[in-house]
């Protein structure tokens, strides 16, 4: 176990309404990432951090915003939550399949998030 | 990022050996071919990756031809456990984002 977890695990908030879902992980991973899971699309990546205070922006980031201020958390705010965000929110670092060459995603047990 | 094709679903009885293929036409000179396996309520989790030729490891083969056009996930003696999600994905060596998409829905059943 790469000692990563989702808080919470379950959600269900109100359209309108502020909500933060956070990673954390234990192992001192540079890279960290929120993708967001529905049925017929996938998993899609919301946003990632390459460090402290470093994130970028992935395929639907619109509605999304994210924080990093310590290495082992990362943290995902949906300012106002819609609908359209009710989701299964994963979380994953980066870490090395073989020293120093090729890397894996290792993922977090999930977020059910329920806007209504 | 190369996009990957593969089937939707597909079928197997407990015992036999499973075959999925993916291809990916516009594979770059420093991608990677990765497979990921997803069960239901869980997140993804790393199966195997390769370059070329074979690569074996304790779940499963991963077979890349010459031309690296296309690659196949073998799992031999699939059990009902099998039964999951698996998505491949093209990655490049230090690449930092993946790009799933919607995966083959391996059903095992006895």
């Amino acid at each position: 176990d790469a000692g990563i977890t989702q808080s919470p695990r379950h959600k269900v908030t109100e359209t309108g309404t502020p909500v933060t879902l956070r990673c954390h992980q234990t192992e001192n991973h540079r890279y960290m990432y929120w993708y967001r899971q529905d049925p017929g699309h996938g998993l899609r990546l919301i946003h990632y951090s390459y460090g402290v205070k470093d994130t970028d922006k992935g395929e639907v980031s619109d509605g999304y915003s994210v924080s990093r201020s310590k290495t082992e958390d990362f943290l995902l705010t949906l300012e106002s939550a819609t609908s359209s965000q009710t989701s299964v929110y994963f979380c994953a670092i980066r870490r090395s399949i073989l020293a120093g060459a090729r890397y894996e995603q290792y993922f977090g047990p999930g977020t059910r998030l329920t806007v209504t | 990022l190369a996009k990957t094709t593969q089937p939707i679903s597909m079928d197997s009885y407990e015992g036999q050996e499973v075959n999925i293929t993916c291809s990916h036409n516009n594979i770059a000179t420093n991608d990677y071919i990765t497979w990921y396996q997803q069960f239901p309520s869980q997140g993804p989790r790393f199966i195997i990756q390769g370059y070329k030729t074979k690569v074996t490891n304790e779940v499963a083969s991963l077979f890349i031809p010459a031309d690296r056009k296309s690659s196949t996930l073998s799992l031999p003696r699939v059990s009902l456990s099998d039964t999951a999600v698996y998505y491949c994905l093209v990655v490049k060596q230090a690449g930092t984002a993946l790009i799933f998409g919607k995966g083959t829905t391996l059903s095992v059943s006895s």
